[in-house]
């Protein structure tokens, strides 16, 4: 497609069930960003995939988040046990591996933890 | 990252020019300045970036001061559809580097 997709665009699940969010980049970036927006508040950065390096994961709140990246391409960010706090719009973003690219956000998913 | 300071909302009336005022003190001589803006319950769209010298393109203007400590986006002609959320982003160009969002401005555009 010809910008950043996310799926799916909502999630309501119970609190304590695993969630998959998943992030299809722009076709060729190299760089794949994570973050977080809860209600009426900034962007929280979550984690960072560059081509084939490890990925920076200083942005993730605690060992339920966990991310993966198969094949330079597709993301898939998982939330194990979820609770309420993790209620929020996760929002994924890439970019091309030119040093001063901008970065394309998709439209985001928006998880309610009920 | 340097950290950016900006006021949290402006008001602006619909057909005037809206100037957004960023300030970066700690820039660093590799670090560029990115405008970003985020209408409700979309996701962040990329406006423009710069370096150094004054920028433009079809949606605004980039003055960044000759120290490089402050910037200002231009748009020159605000829309009711400009209302968002802008944010000011410095970051380090080399590789393996992420975008730090602040809390950004709110601009109102008023008929």
């Amino acid at each position: 497609g010809a910008g950043v997709s996310q799926s799916p665009s909502n999630k309501v699940t119970e609190k304590g069930k695993d969630v998959e969010l998943r992030c299809d980049p722009i076709s060729g970036h190299t760089a794949l960003y994570w973050y977080r927006q809860s209600l009426g508040q900034g962007l929280e950065f979550l984690i960072y995939f560059q081509g084939n390096s490890a990925p920076d994961k200083s942005g993730l709140p605690s060992d339920r988040f966990s991310a993966e990246r198969t094949g330079g391409s597709v993301s898939t960010l998982t939330i194990q046990r979820t609770q309420q706090e993790d209620s929020a719009v996760y929002l994924c973003a890439s970019s091309s591996d030119l040093l001063n690219t901008e970065a394309f956000f998709g439209q985001g998913t928006r998880l309610t933890v009920v | 990252d340097a950290k950016t300071t900006q006021p949290p909302s402006m008001d602006c009336a619909e057909g005037r020019a809206a100037n957004l005022p960023c300030n970066h003190s700690t820039i660093s001589g590799n670090e560029y300045v990115y405008w970003y803006r985020q209408i409700h319950s979309q996701g962040p769209q990329y406006i423009i970036h710069g370096l150094k010298n004054n920028e433009t393109n079809e949606m605004a203007s980039l003055i960044i001061t000759e120290d490089r400590k402050s910037s200002t986006l231009i748009l020159p002609h605000a829309t009711l559809r400009d209302t968002a959320v802008y944010y000011c982003i410095v970051r380090v160009v080399y590789n393996f580097n992420k975008f730090y969002f602040g809390s950004g401005t709110k601009l109102n555009v008023k008929p």
